[in-house]
């Protein structure tokens, strides 16, 4: 079956620092792969995508490459923000005919000034 | 402003009451699921619907059901409450899978 592995939290990182949160996943098929992020007492929202191989998915600054080879998809931002602070989880898709998510447990990210 | 919109925020239970959750989008898909998310977990699926007339068990189905009154909505249903149905409760709509989900904002249940 499929499944999302996600780097072990919460993360503390100081402003403008590099942020890398790691993502693997197993899957059968070809899946599409997806960060969401999930600010405090709300829902989650769609950060980022990527459908295929070699795809880079970009969003507000944050940046996740699809790499089949090591079957990763590991959330860089080059310069965090306080307003980053938040919960992210890698979650994966298969295409054909099957479209619910699988998530990873969720990274706690806090950004201190 | 279009998405999903779920409804109450906030419940509080006693072991052994019912309640149901709702559900609406207006964005005229097909699917909606149901997930709940509890610490160190994630989301798990526990219902959903592939579209208006069809429901499904997903990850952890037991002691919940569900009803897709229509395409627009989608509803979860305890029957009989337990703590450890204490949770947060996601609704989520996609369109293709290239596209990601729409979530509602969630409701935060207590079971005592």
């Amino acid at each position: 079956g499929n499944s999302v592995t996600q780097m072990e939290g919460p993360v503390t990182l100081s402003e403008e620092a590099f942020l890398t949160i790691n993502c693997t996943y197993t899957a059968t098929g070809y899946p599409s792969l997806f960060w969401y992020v999930q600010y405090p007492g709300e829902g989650l929202q769609l950060l980022l995508k990527a459908t295929k191989a070699d795809d880079k998915g970009s969003n507000k600054g944050f940046e996740a490459t699809y790499r089949k080879e090591t079957t990763s998809f590991h959330l860089e931002k080059g310069s965090v923000q306080v307003s980053d602070s938040a919960v992210y989880f890698c979650a994966l898709s298969t295409y054909f005919g099957n479209e619910k998510l699988t998530f990873g447990t969720g990274t706690r990210l806090t950004i201190i000034p | 402003n279009a998405g999903v919109t779920q409804t109450p925020k906030f419940q509080v239970l006693k072991t052994g009451q019912s309640m149901t959750l709702q559900c609406a989008q207006d964005m005229n898909h097909n699917s909606m699921y149901w997930y709940r998310q509890d610490p160190g977990m994630g989301l798990r699926l526990i219902y959903y619907s592939a579209s208006e007339g069809t429901t499904d068990k997903g990850e952890v189905p037991n002691g919940y059901n569900v009803s897709r009154l229509n395409k627009r909505e989608f509803s979860l249903r305890l029957e009989s409450a337990a703590p450890s149905q204490t949770s947060v409760y996601f609704c989520a709509s996609p369109g293709q899978s290239n596209y990601g989900y729409t979530f509602g904002s969630g409701t935060r249940l207590t079971v005592v």
